[in-house]
């Protein structure tokens, strides 16, 4: 069974601080896809970053970064110099090379104070 | 370039009607994908579509749900007899075939459905 599990419910911060969201995963697929979603409250899924089992090499984008290890099944996200306009829902997602289905987490509510 | 599109963005319906909803892929894409989000929680797959073939669906797509994509462009969700469990954000998703894209799924801004 594949599974993605954001234990952080929601997470408050102040401007400016930084944030890590964590992701862990179950899959018993050899080939398999991460992601990370952003879901503001307009609603729309806005695709932030894919990654594939087989890389394992850290990825920065600006203020976010991604930490993906195989041995702890985890896929964790970044936000450094957190802003306001960050504040929204984050989803970690997987999905199997044998499927198209994605697996999301339950998502974790992010709160970036001024 | 325009991305999914869905409409319309907001239904209101009784309990026992027939909704349907509407959803317009990128237009390259040859892979459609419906999902059901209740709230606090994270989508949930229902059904998949290449080009107009139907190619897996999620036991949640019950009898009184039904989806279709003639000629492999748009596609519609239609909702029989709905009920007050069928509240949720109904989002579509869909995706290319080329080799960075095959995996990534673009979502719509869903449909937000409403049984009184």
């Amino acid at each position: 069974a594949q599974k993605v599990t954001q234990a952080q419910t929601e997470i408050s911060v102040v401007e400016k601080e930084d944030v890590t969201l964590d992701c862990v995963y179950e899959t018993r697929d050899t080939t398999y896809y991460l992601f990370w979603y952003k879901q503001p409250p307009s609603g729309e899924l806005v695709f932030l970053i894919r990654r594939n089992s087989f890389d394992e090499q850290n990825e920065i984008s600006g203020r976010y970064s991604w930490n993906f290890q195989k041995s702890t099944s985890s896929f964790n996200f970044t936000i450094t110099a957190s802003q306001v306009v960050d504040s929204a829902v984050y989803f970690c997602a997987l999905i199997s090379d044998s499927s198209y289905k994605l697996i999301f987490g339950s998502g974790t509510r992010l709160l970036v104070r001024p | 370039d325009t991305g999914v599109s869905q409409n319309p963005r907001h239904k209101i319906t009784k309990r026992g009607q027939n909704v349907t909803f509407r959803c317009d892929p990128i237009s390259e894409h040859n892979r459609l994908y419906w999902y059901r989000q209740t709230l606090g929680q994270g989508p949930e797959f229902l059904t998949y579509f290449q080009n107009e073939a139907q190619l897996e669906k999620s036991r949640l797509l019950s009898d009184r749900f039904s989806a279709e994509r003639p000629k492999g462009s748009f596609s519609t969700l239609e909702i029989q007899r709905t009920e007050q469990g069928d509240s949720a954000m109904y989002l579509c998703a869909s995706s290319g075939t080329g080799e960075q894209d095959q995996e990534t799924q673009y979502f719509g801004p869903g449909t937000r459905l409403l049984v009184l």
